[in-house]
C-alpha cells in the first residue's frame, strides 16, 4: 500500500464548479499534512497546510480527519488558473521529510 | 522570497556517464532534498541533508550519491547513469526547527534524459 494515496484523475470541471479532492495515509503517526500545487512543467508549491479543525483560504477549504487517516481539498467556483496536479503531501517525524502522493490533475475549462 | 535554483533545465547524458545535478539556495536553510518526479509515482526522495557534510538516504538512493560541503549547496549525483534514471530532478529546501511544519521551497526542476 501507497503511503500515501490520491485519485489520480483528471477531473475535467467547468468553470465555476465545486471540486473535491480525496487523499488517505498509511502512517498514523504523521505528523503535518499539505496541499502543494503543481502546474505543468513547474515545481511543486505550497497551496496550504492541513489542520485538524479544517481551514479555509478563499475559494479553498482542506479537512482533516485522524481518526480515518484522510484530507481533502474543496475548490469553490472554479477558474480556469485552478487547472493544475493536486498533490496531498503528509510529514513525518524529523528534518522536513515529505511524502508526496501521486497527484490528482484538474482542468477547468470554459 | 526564499530562491531555489538548479545548475541546468534540461540535460542530455549517455549511458555510464556521471552526471553532476547542482541545487543552491539563498536562505539559510538547514534542511536540502533531492526527489525524481516520475509520470503515476509522483515525487520520491532520493536523499536529504539536514546539515553541512550530513546526508541521509530516502526512499530510492540506489544509484545516487551527494554532497554538501557548504550549506546553501547539495549536490546531486549519478555514478554511471543509466536509462531508468531518465527523469525530472527536483532539489528543495527547508528551514530546521518545528520537524516538518517547515514550507518546502523547490528549484525549478531538471529534466534528465539518459541515452
Amino acid at each position: 500500500r501507497k503511503e500515501v494515496e490520491q485519485d489520480p484523475g483528471p477531473f475535467n470541471v467547468p468553470e465555476g464548479a465545486t471540486v473535491a479532492f480525496n487523499c488517505t495515509y498509511s502512517n498514523s503517526a504523521s505528523q503535518s499534512f499539505f496541499w502543494y500545487r503543481q502546474d505543468c512543467r513547474k515545481e511543486p508549491k505550497l497551496l496550504m497546510s492541513v489542520y485538524s479543525s479544517g481551514n479555509e483560504d478563499g475559494r479553498f477549504t482542506a479537512q482533516l480527519n485522524r481518526a480515518s487517516q484522510y484530507i481533502s481539498l474543496l475548490i469553490r467556483d472554479s477558474k480556469l488558473s485552478d487547472s493544475a496536479t493536486y498533490l496531498c503531501v503528509v510529514s513525518g517525524t524529523s528534518y522536513g521529510k515529505l511524502t508526496f502522493g501521486q497527484g490528482t490533475i484538474l482542468t477547468v475549462h470554459p | 522570497d526564499v530562491k531555489v535554483t538548479q545548475s541546468s533545465r534540461y540535460l542530455v547524458k549517455r549511458t555510464g556517464e556521471k552526471v553532476f545535478l547542482e541545487c543552491v539556495q539563498d536562505m539559510d536553510h538547514e534542511n536540502m532534498f533531492w526527489y525524481r518526479q516520475d509520470p503515476g509515482l509522483g515525487l520520491r526522495l532520493i536523499y536529504f541533508s539536514y546539515d553541512v557534510k550530513m546526508k541521509e538516504k530516502g526512499d530510492i538512493p540506489e544509484g545516487y550519491s551527494v554532497s554538501r560541503e557548504k550549506k546553501e549547496r547539495f549536490s546531486l549525483i549519478l555514478e554511471s547513469a543509466s536509462t531508468n534514471q531518465t527523469s525530472m530532478y527536483l532539489c528543495a529546501s527547508t528551514s530546521g526547527g518545528t520537524g516538518g511544519l517547515e514550507t518546502q521551497y523547490f528549484g525549478p526542476g531538471t529534466r534528465l534524459l539518459v541515452l
